[in-house]
């Protein structure tokens, strides 16, 4: 079974700074999507950014990136010129290509701070 | 505006009374699921739906049902709800099972 880890219970950032969230998963599958969310403390959960496996490209959206190496099992999220707002319990998730319905499997979240 | 549509937003109940939390897509999702946030577990899946009266049990089914009588609606059904069943519910939607899934604003459910 896929399981992904988030080793970073919190982490905290000033304002400006550039912080890097770490997650890990374990998998036999060659083809999958891998997704960062973030959860605000409104609860509600937010697409930040997602990756396919096959692109060996890291993706990119404005202040997001991801560090993704397929080899170590490895997809960090990179927040750059951090702002008050991403202040937010963020979680990294897994979805399997192979298999038609497979829920998101997701991590136990890393909650981010940011102080000004 | 796209969105799923969770209903109500907190609920607090007693230990077996009957309860349904709806959920509606307008996005014409095919992929529907549940899953519930727990403290120190992240999410996880109740059930899932890949379509109209197609529904499977994910990794957490005991406790509850679910019915997809229409392609937008996806209700969560707790037949006897019991303490253990005190969580954050979210609903969640997908164009298929390979997309992006928008999640519900969640439902904050004390079973007391």
């Amino acid at each position: 079974a896929q399981t992904v880890t988030q080793s970073q219970p919190e982490m905290s950032v000033q304002e400006a700074e550039t912080v890097t969230l770490s997650c890990t998963y374990d998998t036999s599958e060659s083809d999958y999507y891998l997704f960062w969310y973030k959860q605000p403390p409104s609860r509600q959960m937010i697409l930040v950014i997602r990756q396919e496996a096959y692109k060996q490209q890291n993706a990119t959206e404005n202040r997001f990136s991801v560090n993704f190496q397929k080899a170590a099992k490895s997809f960090s999220l990179k927040i750059s010129d951090s702002q008050l707002g991403d202040a937010a319990m963020y979680f990294c998730a897994y979805r399997s290509a192979d298999q038609a319905g497979t829920a998101l499997i997701f991590g136990k979240g890393t909650t981010l701070s940011v102080s000004s | 505006e796209a969105q799923v549509t969770q209903n109500p937003r907190y609920l607090i109940t007693v230990t077996g009374k009957k309860l349904t939390v709806t959920c509606s897509q307008n996005m014409n999702h095919e992929y529907m699921s549940w899953y519930r946030q727990d403290p120190g577990l992240g999410l996880r899946q109740i059930y899932y739906s890949m379509n109209v009266e197609v529904t499977d049990k994910g990794d957490v089914p005991e406790g509850y049902k679910v019915s997809r009588k229409e392609k937008r609606n996806f209700p969560l059904i707790l037949e006897s709800p019991s303490p253990n069943q005190t969580s954050l519910y979210f609903c969640a939607s997908s164009f298929d099972s390979n997309s992006p899934l928008h999640f519900g604003n969640g439902t904050r459910l004390t079973v007391t």
